[in-house]
């Protein structure tokens, strides 16, 4: 059972237009929130480490928000390129007796066509 | 560095052989993960460790042994392979609140 949920699970988008896409969690427990870029045949790569409600972290045209209390986070491509075409996963962390993290769950992803 | 490694990236296995996936690191982090990744499921987390001498299940354990004797390495055992547990295992690695970085992962067939 997946408690972390991405909508949609897959998208296409025109070179140039902006889209965004959801990851949702438990609001309570929460620890940290990260995403992930995964291309096709590669490994996953980090994007954003979110631990702070409010938190709106940027690279370049990539962007996204947390929302602790409500248990979301928003991703945001602006001018999407063909370049971006990968699976944007988000990873939920809850907080553990180990003065460390807990368990990380993923969600399934979405995946992000760039046509030109 | 050469980040997160891991060997080998190719294995068919019968049903019944055991088999160990290595993943080691040299970024000296303190935590490490083991995953699998299926169709439509994402990645699912089996084995975890904060660091050397400490391990804890993840959401799909059974069926796996892993051990952390070193920082650097973390080994993951199939036991008794099974068919299902044809998959694609991934392993990771981070600073304690930071970005975890992921090997190249290790695709395994069992027959």
């Amino acid at each position: 059972i997946l408690n972390v949920e991405q909508s949609p699970q897959s998208l296409h988008v025109q070179e140039g237009d902006s889209t965004n896409f959801t990851c949702s969690f438990p609001s309570s427990n929460f620890y940290a929130l990260h995403w992930y870029r995964w291309e096709t045949a590669k490994s996953p790569e980090a994007l954003f480490v979110m631990t702070l409600n409010g938190d709106e972290k940027k690279k370049g045209r990539i962007s996204a928000t947390l929302n602790t209390k409500e248990g979301y986070s928003y991703l945001y491509i602006k001018g999407s390129q063909p370049e971006d075409s990968a699976t944007y996963l988000c990873a939920f962390i809850p907080p553990s007796n180990l003065d460390s993290w807990g368990k990380f769950q993923f969600g399934a992803g979405t995946q992000v066509v760039v046509t030109p | 560095n050469a980040g997160v490694t891991q060997t080998p990236k190719f294995q068919v296995l019968k049903t019944g052989q055991s088999m160990t996936l290595q993943c080691a690191q040299d970024m000296n982090h303190e935590y490490m993960s083991w995953y699998r990744q299926d169709p439509g499921m994402g990645l699912r987390l089996i084995h975890y460790s904060v660091g050397a001498g400490i391990t804890d299940q993840g959401e799909v354990p059974n069926g796996y042994n892993v051990s952390r004797s070193t920082t650097e390495d973390f080994p993951l055992r199939l036991l008794s392979a099974a068919p299902s547990q044809t998959s694609v295992y991934f392993c990771a690695s981070s600073r304690t609140n930071n970005e975890q970085f992921f090997g190249p992962g290790t695709r395994l067939t069992v027959l």
